[in-house]
């Protein structure tokens, strides 16, 4: 356990349902991480937050994505009107700017499966 | 950041060391290594980096070659729960991680 935090771990919906995902980070760090990986795949990168401001995005983030952090702490990623290639595990990673190494912990990710 | 080249797949016996190769070529003076793991249907789990001198924690060593071009990553005491696939990344620091597709070790008894 790394001390991120995601819920839910599973999540079934059909196509076009909007969901929510959210992530819990270690308390004292300020960055968060949010990360797509699809079956037989390493992780891709998607968007990440210091503190509340989202800092960057990939071109992966389809209008379809937001992603918030509105207090600097937990983070939602949002998903409008979802479709079968959005079928992934979706992975949170956060860590500490201003530390030695601003190494990235994992959480345990929320697979969503999209009908 | 540098691309990263590992083997697909690897096996090694249960209680021997695993040597996990990795070639980053084009690898630049600050950019560190960092490997993860990531078990099935896990998150990755961090365990080790550097920048250039070995490095070694309870999980495994790290060790970078003089030119910085390539790396292995070893566990020294392999057991079946170390079977997952093994990710070797090369990232400036503050960049985000940019995996590639790992390698698959699997540790049979």
């Amino acid at each position: 356990d790394t001390g991120v935090s995601q819920d839910p771990r599973h999540k079934i919906t059909k196509r076009g349902q909007n969901v929510t995902f959210r992530c819990d980070p270690i308390s004292e760090h300020n960055r968060l991480y949010w990360y797509r990986q699809t079956l037989g795949q390493g992780p891709e990168f998607l968007t990440y937050f210091q503190n509340e401001a989202q800092l960057e995005k990939s071109r992966l983030l389809s209008d379809r994505f937001s992603a918030e952090r509105p207090k600097g702490s937990f983070s939602t990623l949002e998903i409008q009107r979802t479709e079968q290639g959005d079928s992934a595990m979706y992975l949170c990673a956060s860590s500490l700017r201003g530390s030695r190494t601003d190494t990235q912990y994992f959480g345990p990710g929320t697979r969503l499966t999209v009908l | 950041d540098a691309k990263t080249t590992q083997p697909p797949s690897m096996d090694c016996a249960e209680g021997r060391a695993a040597n996990l190769p990795c070639n980053h070529s084009t690898i630049s003076g600050n950019e560190y290594v960092y490997w993860y793991r990531q078990i099935h249907s896990q998150g990755p789990q961090y365990i080790i980096h550097g920048l250039k001198n070995n490095e070694t924690n309870e999980m495994a060593s790290l060790i970078i070659t003089e030119d910085r071009k390539s790396s292995t990553l070893i566990l020294p005491h392999a057991t079946l729960r170390d079977t997952a696939v093994y990710y070797c990344i090369v990232r400036v620091e503050d960049n985000d991680m940019r995996f590639g597709a790992g390698t698959r070790l699997t540790v049979k008894p």
